[in-house]
């Protein structure tokens, strides 16, 4: 019954190949986020949708690419990885209506790049 | 000068202390003001919610605004073992876009 899924939790792949991190909600919430932490636990905003559409896109490289096929959908490709994209991925989901800005996230995915 | 700072120093107390931490911030565009807690290798969950300044109480945890300060704050009494994790202040606007503090690590040694 997880409100927001990941997968795979974990992921250690080589420099330079392409990875696609999947996230579902079942809450029935219209937005959904990426959140990059990096080891020093700070969250950083990456992209944002609301209902499909992208409303956020923070100065990521664009070898990071955001899918959402429906609105309980976000997925994150991410093209020749790098040894700094080494991080903990978070998604996460909202409701868009002013008055309920809590987030909810998922466990994370931990992405390694060796 | 980063829109939310929060020292992220590590933080270790007796079990029964109270625990304080706060968070400052510099967009005064912020309106909704919250704390997550994130156990090691789970997401963060949220804890404490506010809108406006004051104070809003949740059994052990009170949540504090001061707006025209542009500081928040979050007291855990009577600290447990399980409140072992790490804190995290964050704020968003009218967007819906949400800022976070680097978080602080709490420690309760029983």
């Amino acid at each position: 019954d997880t409100a927001v899924s990941q997968t795979p939790k974990y992921l250690v792949t080589q420099m330079g190949n392409d990875k696609s991190i999947k996230c579902e909600q079942n809450l029935g919430h219209d937005t959904m986020y990426w959140y990059k932490q990096d080891s020093k636990k700070f969250l950083k905003i990456m992209f944002s949708y609301n209902n499909k559409e992208l409303i956020i896109n923070e100065t990521v490289p664009n070898r990071f690419s955001p899918k959402s096929p429906d609105k309980a959908h976000l997925n994150l490709h991410i093209n020749s990885l790098e040894l700094g994209d080494s991080a903990v991925y978070f998604c996460a989901s909202s409701q868009a209506e002013q008055g309920d800005y809590g987030y909810t996230f998922g466990s994370g995915t931990r992405l390694t790049v060796v | 000068q980063k829109e939310v700072e929060q020292d992220p120093g590590p933080l270790s107390v007796p079990e029964g202390a109270i625990v304080s931490l706060n968070c400052t911030y510099s967009n005064s565009a912020f309106q909704y003001f919250m704390w997550y807690r994130q156990y090691s290798r789970k997401g963060p969950e949220l804890l404490m919610y506010t809108y406006s300044s004051g104070n809003k109480e949740d059994g052990r945890f009170t949540a504090q605004v001061d707006k025209s300060s542009k500081y928040i704050s979050l007291f855990i009494r009577d600290s447990q073992p399980s409140d072992s994790a790490t804190y995290l202040c964050a704020m968003s606007d009218w967007n819906n876009r949400l800022a976070f503090g680097k978080g602080n690590q709490v420690v309760v040694i029983p």
